[in-house]
């Protein structure tokens, strides 16, 4: 089932924090997070594993609550090259093992000067 | 540059047709992942080799096929097309066997377009 991302669609000044985050209706065992400028691939920002392992860039900060299936991306002082679609991809388990990841329909954000 | 390289950028063909995509991974890597990207559907999972074997399928249609060969590269077959296979097609490569639990870096995409 796919995560549900929030809000769709956000619009910052340059310098302004924001959250986006990512729910699920099925226990998780990762939270993949990616950015994706229009017609470009997918960029890797984060993964953050059950148990609490995380790897990503330094300048990104998430967080998972694995009890509530839910993660949250903070982008702290905005800058312009943050601009694009932010998706979280959700890894699961089920009867026949893990599933591949499922993506959110992705959060749109935009930077203004 | 995630140093993953897909080729062609842009295949245009017919409905009835099949095409082959061709993904390299980053240096080292042993794991291939296949994505369609479409407007309806979003990004969805398609199908995982690791090391030359199928690791593990999602939402691929019988249509399509995959393999990696032994210099690791991967080609996603696509044959009787139709209009709604038109969709980027990208391809992602890990260090890891694992399907969920490592990080995956994605190549530029492949925009397939079914007339």
């Amino acid at each position: 089932q796919q995560p549900v991302q929030s809000p769709q669609a956000v619009i910052l000044r340059e310098g302004e924090d924001a959250v986006i985050n990512c729910s699920s209706s099925k226990a998780l065992y990762s939270v993949h997070w990616y950015r994706q400028k229009h017609g470009e691939a997918p960029v890797f920002l984060m993964i953050l594993l059950k148990g609490g392992e995380q790897k990503g860039h330094d300048k990104i900060s998430a967080s998972f609550n694995e009890k509530k299936q839910q993660s949250s991306l903070y982008l702290t002082a905005s800058q312009l090259s943050y601009s694009g679609t932010y998706f979280c991809g959700t890894g699961t388990y089920s009867g026949g093992g893990a599933d591949g990841l499922t993506f959110g329909k992705g959060t749109h954000l935009i930077i203004q000067p | 540059d995630s140093g993953v390289t897909q080729t062609p950028k842009h295949l245009i063909t017919a409905t009835g047709q099949r095409v082959t995509l061709r993904c390299s991974p980053r240096s080292g890597d042993l794991s291939v992942y296949w994505y369609q990207q479409s407007l309806d559907q979003g990004l969805q999972f398609l199908i995982q080799y690791y090391n030359g074997e199928e690791r593990a399928k999602g939402n691929i249609l019988e249509r399509f096929s995959a393999q990696q060969f032994p210099d690791l590269h991967s080609e996603l077959n696509l044959s009787s097309l139709e209009l709604g296979d038109s969709a980027l097609y990208f391809c992602a490569s890990s260090d890891r066997s694992g399907l969920i639990g490592n990080e995956q870096f994605f190549g530029p995409g492949t925009r397939l377009t079914v007339l």
